[in-house]
């Protein structure tokens, strides 16, 4: 039962320019998270937004909420090529403690 | 800095045979999960545990089976493999909502 969904599914850009990626969801939330996946490996957090707050940073990442459109922004500034990644938005499931519930990625490559 | 960890990076198993994935985390954490990840299907949550010896089914839990009698620990035991189990298997652990998941590095498993 997935909510969240991203968009595009891949993205190919090149090292310095930005990339932005999209993640909509169909019922209300009280956070929002995205997470990184390098090849072959587990995920990695990348930062939390709560449904009360609009915009919030971490270093190169700029992630934004909109409730009432229901969707979710990653901005990543300079991309740089270890930032070649699969990135997921995932949202908590409606009254179910700590369970997420995951998109199934965005393919991001950044050429040299 | 948490750490999850997976007893296997890469594991080969035959049909039929009974396979046990361990997951350890190393910061009392609550919760646990096991999630399978898939190309084109994202990930998909197996089993849950919110405490010792508690767990509740995930969306896919049929062939699969777990057992957390101890806080840091959390197997994932299929009965009988079989070649549609062919995954990489995500151990991930949280202290509780609305807190991020962290993950262990994946067990990639292969039936034959």
């Amino acid at each position: 039962s997935q909510q969240g969904e991203e968009d595009p599914q891949a993205l190919s850009i090149q090292e310095g320019e930005n990339a932005t990626m999209n993640c909509s969801y169909k019922t209300s939330i009280n956070n929002l998270q995205w997470y990184r996946q390098n090849s072959g490996r587990g995920l990695v957090h990348l930062i939390l937004i709560r449904s009360n707050e609009r915009e919030k940073h971490s270093g190169r990442l700029r992630v934004t909420l909109d409730t009432s459109k229901k969707s979710s922004s990653l901005l990543i500034t300079a991309s740089r090529a270890a930032d070649t990644a699969s990135y997921f938005c995932a949202t908590p499931l409606t009254g179910a403690n700590s369970k997420l519930t995951f998109g199934k990625g965005i393919t991001l490559s950044v050429r040299p | 800095d948490v750490k999850v960890t997976q007893s296997s990076r890469y594991l080969v198993k035959r049909t039929g045979e009974k396979v046990f994935l361990e997951c350890v985390q190393d910061m009392d954490h609550e919760n646990m999960f096991w999630y399978r990840q898939d190309p084109g299907l994202g990930l998909r949550l197996i089993y849950f545990s919110y405490d010792v010896k508690m767990k509740e089914k995930g969306d896919i839990p049929e062939g699969y089976s777990v057992s957390r009698e101890k806080k840091e620990r959390f197997s994932l035991i299929l009965e009988s493999a079989s070649t549609n189990q062919t995954s990489m298997y995500l151990c991930a652990s949280t202290p509780g909502p609305p807190r991020e998941q962290f993950f262990g590095p994946g067990t990639r498993l292969t039936v034959l």
